[in-house]
């Protein structure tokens, strides 16, 4: 399969605890972007890269978030001291980096429960 | 069957009957469209995008129309199936063009 991969697909945990959360993402594309989703709402921008850099944060990125792309393929999303409201299906995305059109192919996502 | 964006975020339709689902779009320099299809429990699924120099794109059993004047897009299912029932979301870029909106959505309930 050469889509979008995320790992894992479930997470639950309690409150206080901190999570990773891995995606990889098409393996020519060189932007990645992480997205939150809850239920009955479409996805949330958090974050963008463009190979390794972080290019745009979302104001929705508090500072017990954060996303790392060391080496401008996978990515990581890290959560620190879980709260409830951080609930939710956490959504890759990647893209070629086209200057007009560049369409965001999702991953599965990893939906996250916290106790 | 015709849903209007976030007022009717419910739609069902027959099998093989033509669904049309409508979004309205907030930025009007907004210059790229993607409709996306998700079912339960999966990321969203590229389907068909439109350029605003367009204001028709086909694709297999889909249409994609954009109304430029009326900030408007709508998406076209020809011969609805069971295996199109997911929500659909019309999504446009945000100010810079790397963040995308997505709104709501649109429930697609295509009964037997």
């Amino acid at each position: 399969d050469t889509g979008v991969s995320q790992d894992p697909r479930h997470k639950i945990t309690k409150r206080g605890q901190n999570v990773t959360f891995r995606c990889d993402p098409i393996s020519e594309h060189n932007r990645l972007y992480w997205y939150r989703q809850t239920l009955g709402q479409g996805p949330e921008f958090l974050t963008y890269f463009q190979n390794e850099a972080q290019l745009e944060k979302s104001r929705l990125l508090s500072d017990r978030f954060s996303a790392e792309r060391p080496k401008g393929s996978f990515s990581t999303l890290e959560i620190q001291r879980t709260e409830q409201g951080d609930s939710a299906m956490y959504l890759c995305a990647s893209s070629l980096g086209g200057i007009i059109t560049d369409t965001q192919y999702f991953g599965p996502g990893t939906r996250l429960t916290v106790l | 069957g015709e849903s209007v964006g976030l007022h009717l975020p419910t739609l069902s339709v027959q099998g093989g009957d033509n669904s049309i689902i409508n979004c309205a779009y907030s930025n009007s320099a907004s210059d790229y469209f993607i409709w996306y299809k998700q079912e339960s429990g999966k990321g969203p699924q590229f389907i068909i995008d439109i350029r605003s120099n367009m204001d028709k794109r086909q694709g297999q059993r889909v249409t994609v129309l954009l109304n430029k004047t009326v900030k408007h897009l709508s998406l076209q299912i020809a011969a609805t199936q069971p295996g199109d029932s997911a929500v659909y979301f019309c999504a446009e870029p945000l100010f810079t063009g790397n963040q995308f909106y997505f709104g709501t959505g649109t429930s697609l309930t295509v009964i037997p």
